[in-house]
């Protein structure tokens, strides 16, 4: 099946842990994006990947960093820099710029 | 940098009214993108415009694209109960500086009343 994998679907962490939300997809996809979602403000872009090894920062890149070693794999982590790292992260990809977006299934992510 | 507002932000109506929600962009997009996300899910693509004045079609729904390539409006005829969930744009610019660069609206959350 093809289709695009985020891991865990729920994640708890302590404040001032760093945390790696997973995202892999096997659909050949150049492109990779990683969004966070908060009631009320829709999805904003932390990062976004158009190529293997390379990576630009998004409209809310503060607290995060991300790495793309591999084509098929977009890893952000969420450092305790991060003022309010409890949202819900959706990664997507898409074949390249300006196509059709896929989502995967997102990573709820809670600090306490 | 890009800014896409999407208006309105919630909205409530009865089943078989018609339903609009609205995208603007501070810059001239390459296109637009419409997605809609069920209560709990993840954002599914709708459709895409490209064409400057574009109108689509999809069963009741009709996606536009502005003359100037700087605002859409999706359209929902008749809505549905199944049509509640979040609606949103998405721009993708159609400056250089931000290649790739997908940028979505706030989205528009639709409660339909049986």
């Amino acid at each position: 099946d093809g289709g695009i994998t985020q891991s865990p679907k729920y994640l708890f962490r302590k404040e001032g842990q760093n945390v790696t939300l997973s995202c892999e997809q096997n659909l050949n996809h150049d492109a990779m994006y990683w969004y966070r979602q908060d009631p009320g403000q829709g999805l904003r872009l932390i990062y976004y990947s158009q190529i293997v090894n390379d990576f630009q920062k998004g409209d809310i890149a503060e607290g995060y960093s991300v790495s793309r070693e591999k084509k098929e794999s977009f890893p952000l982590t969420v450092t305790s820099a991060q003022k309010n790292p409890t949202a819900f992260y959706l990664c997507a990809s898409s074949i390249g710029e300006g196509a059709e977006a896929f989502f995967g299934q997102g990573t709820r992510l809670t600090v306490v | 940098g890009q800014q896409v507002m999407q208006i309105p932000q919630y909205q409530h109506v009865q089943e078989g009214e018609d339903f609009t929600t609205y995208c603007n962009s501070s810059t001239t997009l390459s296109n637009i993108q419409w997605y809609k996300q069920r209560p709990g899910g993840h954002p599914v693509f709708l459709i895409q415009l490209v064409k400057s004045g574009e109108v689509k079609k999809q069963k009741r729904l009709t996606f536009q694209f502005g003359e100037a390539k700087k605002n859409s409006s999706l359209h929902i005829t008749a809505t549905q109960t199944t049509d509640v969930g979040t609606y949103f744009c998405a721009a993708v610019d159609a400056g250089g500086t931000s290649y790739g660069k997908l940028t979505f609206g706030q989205g528009t959350i639709l409660t339909v009343h049986p």
